[in-house]
């Protein structure tokens, strides 16, 4: 299986903030990179795809890159809502689509 | 708007079966991948099964392969996951989630609310 590692694990931001959370996969996998939001007792939500893609309806704050084995999700200026739990997921051919760990995200 | 919830969720002792739902609306159901995921209490997500549009090809993780099985009945809208031998490690909220195509692209555009499933005696 591809191994994910996602840092930080845990994060304190202001609103306002840039942030950025990277996620490394134990091999190349392109851009089949995939970025979810996850609220506490909420199902995830997709932000980005295909490592760079917005979801339709996502802000344009939060935005996605790299390629290979090293990918960032960025968000240019957090907001109130923006606090939650991120998680990356590679889709390359190769099953199963893994996740990382996951970052949480929390007020300062 | 698309839809999918989940149901079927319980507390079930060790070795025991149960059978989750995923009813869908909202789309052509028919069109799209579906797939479960889990998520153990406090931790994080865990890709479980996924099935094609058609349901003819069915894809499992290692750590439920031979124990849950995935279906579909497309004249229905919904996804099913009949689990069975079932340990306590399998104690998650499941979720089912869209696929963004017909094919696996492991892109999952819309998730359901998830339903419990708790392994206990």
């Amino acid at each position: 299986d591809i191994q994910m590692t996602q840092s930080p694990s845990s994060l304190s931001a202001s609103v306002g903030d840039r942030v950025t959370i990277t996620c490394r996969t134990s091999q190349s996998i392109g851009s089949y990179l995939n970025w979810y939001q996850q609220k506490p007792g909420k199902a995830p939500k997709l932000l980005i795809y295909a490592a760079s893609s917005l979801q339709s309806g996502v802000p344009s704050r939060f935005s996605g890159g790299g390629s290979g084995t090293d990918f960032t999700l960025t968000i240019s200026s957090l907001q109130s809502e923006d606090f939650a739990t991120y998680y990356c997921q590679q889709s390359y051919s190769t099953l199963p689509y893994t996740f990382g760990q996951g970052t949480k995200l929390e007020i300062k | 708007e698309v839809e999918l919830v989940e149901s079927g969720g319980d507390l079930v002792q060790p070795g025991g079966s149960l059978r989750l739902s995923c009813a869908a609306s909202g789309f052509t159901f028919s069109s799209y991948a579906l797939t479960w995921v889990r998520q153990a209490p406090g931790k994080g997500l865990e890709w479980v099964s996924a099935t094609s549009g058609s349901g003819g090809s069915t894809f499992y993780a290692d750590s439920v392969k031979g124990r849950f099985t995935i279906s579909r009945d497309n004249s229905k809208n919904t996804l099913y996951l009949q689990m069975n031998s079932l340990r306590a490690e399998d104690t998650a909220v499941y979720y089912c989630a869209k696929d963004r195509a017909w094919a696996l692209t492991g892109i999952y555009d819309y998730w359901g609310q998830g339903t419990l499933v708790t392994v206990s005696s």
